[in-house]
């Protein structure tokens, strides 16, 4: 079965200061990884996909990292607009759910 | 640049009624996803429907069916609800199984 484990569960930066989230994972094969922004009461907004270890994507002040068994998503120098959740999925290559399997989410605040 | 489209938005339904959920994929987009999100938990797998055939089956229950059409637009429907089906519930489209997912907007129903 696959598992997504994200760490911190909560995390609460000023701005400009930079960190890291982190998803580590189980999977019998992995397709993709994939790094997803979510605000309450919203459908999560996709951000990255990682297919293979050695793998970086960036975007603005996110990039996402990826080994043969966790991720890591860099926010550096966060501005307020970034606070969200932020949730680490899997998908499986072999017979595994079409469907993703999410991590909990890290909620991320940045105060100004 | 589309986005995936779900219908209604909000509803409100009493226990033991029905329900039925739109969702209108991106264009081109051939496989559709179905989720649901509890309070404060990630999203789950329920359904996936690849080029209109049902693919594969998450954790849905038996209460509820799905199908997508020649269109590609799919329904989720619900029946006789009960209160613990009270959630957010989000589609997503992908061209290709398995491949980045684009979620929805979702549809926030509420069990009276």
């Amino acid at each position: 079965e696959d598992q997504v484990t994200q760490s911190p569960e909560a995390l609460r930066l000023q701005e400009g200061e930079s960190s890291s989230l982190n998803c580590s994972y189980t999977v019998s094969g992995l397709r993709g990884l994939f790094w997803y922004r979510q605000d309450p009461g919203k459908g999560p907004e996709f951000l990255f996909t990682l297919y293979s270890a050695g793998e970086e994507k960036e975007k603005e002040r996110l990039k996402a990292t990826l080994t043969k068994k966790e991720s890591f998503l860099h926010i550096t120098a966060p501005k307020p607009e970034d606070s969200a959740t932020y949730l680490c999925a899997v998908s499986d290559s072999g017979g595994g759910a079409d469907g993703l399997t999410f991590g909990k989410g890290t909620h991320l605040i940045i105060q100004p | 640049a589309a986005g995936v489209i779900q219908s209604p938005r909000h509803l409100i339904k009493e226990k033991r009624e029905t329900a039925t959920l739109k969702c209108y994929p991106i264009p081109r987009h051939d496989t559709v996803y179905w989720y649901q999100q509890g309070p404060g938990q990630d999203p789950q797998f329920l359904i996936s429907f690849y080029e209109k055939m049902q693919s594969d089956k998450g954790s849905i229950p038996d209460r509820f069916s799905a199908q997508q059409f020649s269109d590609y637009h799919s329904e989720l429907n619900m029946s006789s609800l009960e209160l613990g089906d009270s959630a957010l519930y989000f589609c997503a489209s992908s061209w290709g199984l398995k491949e980045t997912q684009y979620f929805g907007p979702g549809t926030r129903l509420l069990v009276l």
